[in-house]
């Protein structure tokens, strides 16, 4: 079993549409957790940490359960330009020290006109 | 402009060519770590530091080396390329408690 596993998708969906992807994560020493966006052939990029209280950047909304281990990002009225690979990333490492990222293989989402 | 910068960008060699892929961060960054990306296997961590003279090994450290004697620099070693090392290699940088912001990209095929 992978130690973060998600959805490969594609999820297709049309523009402004709400749009969910999830994530679940093995190792419950996980100290820290983020979603990532790749565009195809470029380097990830990081989009938001993601806080256990849940957290809000504009249209996106990440969330985190860790009696269950699992991550979510929520993203609204979806536009074109959200079309990527979200990765699901968790930090491995201790003491808050970001130096073990274990990366999901990704979500594929493609918004449709 | 903040950045990691890799080179090269893309690279074709042979099987037992040593060669270096050289990284780069102007942020002062302590933690710095290399990626190798893979079809249907996502992200794997190579090796990372955690600063100067501090390395260890990531997921996948067979066949590579690295080293970080300055801080602002990460080299990816390649002592005897062979073909399962073919991949997309990313370098990445951060400070504590944070995520990495990765360079671009080395597309790596050895023949």
């Amino acid at each position: 079993r992978k130690e973060v596993e998600q959805d490969p998708g594609p999820f297709n969906v049309p523009e402004g549409a709400t749009v969910a992807f999830n994530c679940t994560y093995s190792n419950s020493a996980s100290q820290s957790f983020f979603w990532y966006r790749q565009d195809c052939r470029k380097e990830p990029k990081l989009l938001m940490s993601v806080y256990s209280s849940g957290n809000e950047d504009g249209r996106f909304t990440a969330q985190l359960n860790r009696a269950s281990q699992y991550i979510s990002l929520l993203i609204r009225d979806s536009k074109l330009s959200d079309s990527a690979t979200y990765l699901c990333v968790v930090n491995r490492g201790y003491g808050g020290a970001t130096n073990k990222l274990i990366f999901g293989t990704g979500t594929l989402l493609a918004v449709q006109p | 402009e903040a950045q990691v910068t890799q080179n090269p960008r893309y690279l074709i060699t042979v099987t037992g060519k040593k060669l270096t892929v050289t990284c780069s961060q102007n942020m002062n960054h302590e933690y710095m770590s290399w990626y190798r990306q893979d079809p249907g296997l996502g992200l794997r961590q190579i090796y990372y530091s955690m600063n100067v003279e501090v390395t260890d090994k990531g997921d996948v450290p067979e066949g590579y080396k690295v080293s970080r004697k300055e801080k602002r620099n990460f080299p990816l070693i390649l002592e005897s390329p062979s073909p399962n090392q073919t991949s997309l290699y990313f370098c990445a940088s951060s400070t504590s408690n944070y995520g990495y912001t990765f360079g671009s990209g080395t597309r790596l095929t050895v023949v």
